[in-house]
């Protein structure tokens, strides 16, 4: 059975700094990867997605994301973080013809 | 952000009252989602509907009973719910549920039964 797990609860960053949304998975086949944002009293948003390809994905916002299949992880990264990034991001992932599994979600804190 | 309307935004209801949610998709997909959202948990898919056909109910209690009349629109009809139900439930789209598109997301109902 597929599966995703984002280790992190809560990540803190400053702000102008680099950061990293950790996600990995499990999956029998070739998966396919998203990454989405939740902000205070909204739905999620989709920033990005893995289908096949280049394994370096850019997505929304500057965000970016980096499939490996030997380590099956698909990290969330951004260069520079801004206060703005601060949200609720969550990892999922889609098997051929299955459902879609999220994560549990990392709280992105960025500090002033 | 107005791609996917949801109403009530919050609803708090006795565990003996009847009540339904509703969603809306002005965006032409195909495909349409319930999902509940609990504080630390990761997000459970409920329903999916595929052009206004159930595709999946993922054991999901018979207190909630979905309805999808037509590919714009869903609804969430719920009695006799209990506390544990209390959650945010989102509704989503996609083109179609086939291939891997993306969903978009309404802001959430917020439910609280008491």
């Amino acid at each position: 059975a597929q599966s995703v797990a984002q280790p992190e609860d809560q990540v803190n960053v400053a702000e102008g700094n680099p950061l990293t949304v950790k996600c990995t998975y499990s999956v029998s086949g070739n998966p396919y990867l998203f990454w989405y944002v939740q902000y205070p009293n909204r739905g999620l948003q989709f920033l990005l997605k893995y289908i096949t390809g280049d394994n370096l994905v850019k997505g929304s916002y500057g965000f970016e994301a980096e499939f490996n299949k030997s380590q099956t992880s698909f990290h969330l990264k951004k260069p520079s973080a801004l206060v703005s990034d601060s949200a609720l991001y969550f990892c999922a992932v889609r098997e051929r013809d299955d459902k879609i599994i999220f994560g549990k979600g990392t709280r992105l804190h960025i500090l002033p | 952000e107005t791609g996917v309307t949801q109403t009530p935004r919050h609803l708090v209801m006795g565990m003996t009252n009847k009540k339904s949610l509703k969603c809306e998709q002005h965006l032409g997909h195909n495909a349409m989602y319930w999902y509940k959202q609990s504080a630390k948990k990761p997000l459970e898919l409920m329903f999916v509907y595929s052009l206004e056909e159930r595709v999946e109910n993922n054991s999901v209690p018979s207190r909630f009973s979905p309805e999808c009349p037509n590919s714009s629109h869903l609804f969430l009809h719920l009695h006799t719910l209990q506390p544990e139900d209390s959650a945010l439930y989102l509704c989503a789209s996609s083109l179609g549920t086939e291939r891997p598109y993306e969903q978009y997301f309404g802001p959430g109902t917020r439910l609280t039964v008491t």
